[in-house]
């Protein structure tokens, strides 16, 4: 298994559609819980932390299950700016170090 | 406020050259360092890490390098460049356990 497994999409939505990324990880003993946006030539930004009683963040949810050890990120409302690639990233073996998912690639069209 | 640097921004060398790429962060201190290369549609991987001057930790075994000279200077580098190590070489800095962040990278094609 995969330390970090993501939808592998890609996702092509309309403006205002609602999406929702899936994410898995490996790693039981994994404390930290992120989601990155990377803009196509770009390096990846910090979109939101996960807490363990999930957090919004204005059209942006995101929630954590550590008992099925399962991330999600919802967009409500999409806008053409959301289109990027979502990182799903996960705390790895040392609290140092961060494990990447591949992405999963989101286009939102007019 | 924190910020990070990587020079250059991109880069072409050829095969068998050397490589020395440099990161540079400002606003922190002992801030943990990070390399990470993304070869094209591929995910991150990570290269090296620092906790500290002159603490380096290797996660892949490969004709690269790292140093920390300074607390907050970060350098990779390569006696002999390889094809295979062509890619988007991005810098990452953190505090103890938590987010990273990144620099905006130095695009690297080895010909």
């Amino acid at each position: 298994r995969k330390e970090v497994e993501q939808d592998p999409g890609p996702f092509n939505v309309p403006e205002g559609a609602t999406v929702a990324f899936n994410c898995t990880y490996s790693n039981s003993a994994s404390q930290s819980f992120f989601w990155y946006r990377q803009d196509c030539r770009k390096e990846p930004k910090l979109l939101m932390s996960v807490y363990s009683s999930g957090n919004e963040d204005g059209r942006f949810t995101a929630q954590l299950n550590r008992a099925s050890q399962y991330i999600s990120l919802l967009i409500r409302d999409s806008k053409l700016s959301d289109s990027a690639t979502y990182l799903c990233v996960v705390s790895g073996g040392s609290n140092y170090k961060l494990t990447f998912g591949k992405g999963t690639l989101l286009t939102v069209n007019p | 406020s924190q910020t990070i640097h990587q020079w250059p921004a991109t880069l072409v060398q050829p095969v068998g050259s050397p490589l020395s790429l440099e990161c540079t962060v400002e606003g922190t201190s002992n801030p943990n360092l990070y390399w990470y290369r993304q070869a094209a549609g591929r995910g991150l991987q990570l290269l090296f890490y620092s906790v500290g001057i002159g603490q380096i930790s290797s996660e892949v075994p490969q004709n690269l390098s790292a140093s920390r000279p300074q607390d907050r200077q970060f350098i990779l580098s390569s006696k002999k460049l390889l094809l295979s190590d062509s890619g988007f070489y991005l810098c990452a800095w953190s505090v103890s356990q938590g987010e990273q962040y990144f620099g905006p990278g130095t695009r690297l094609t080895v010909t």
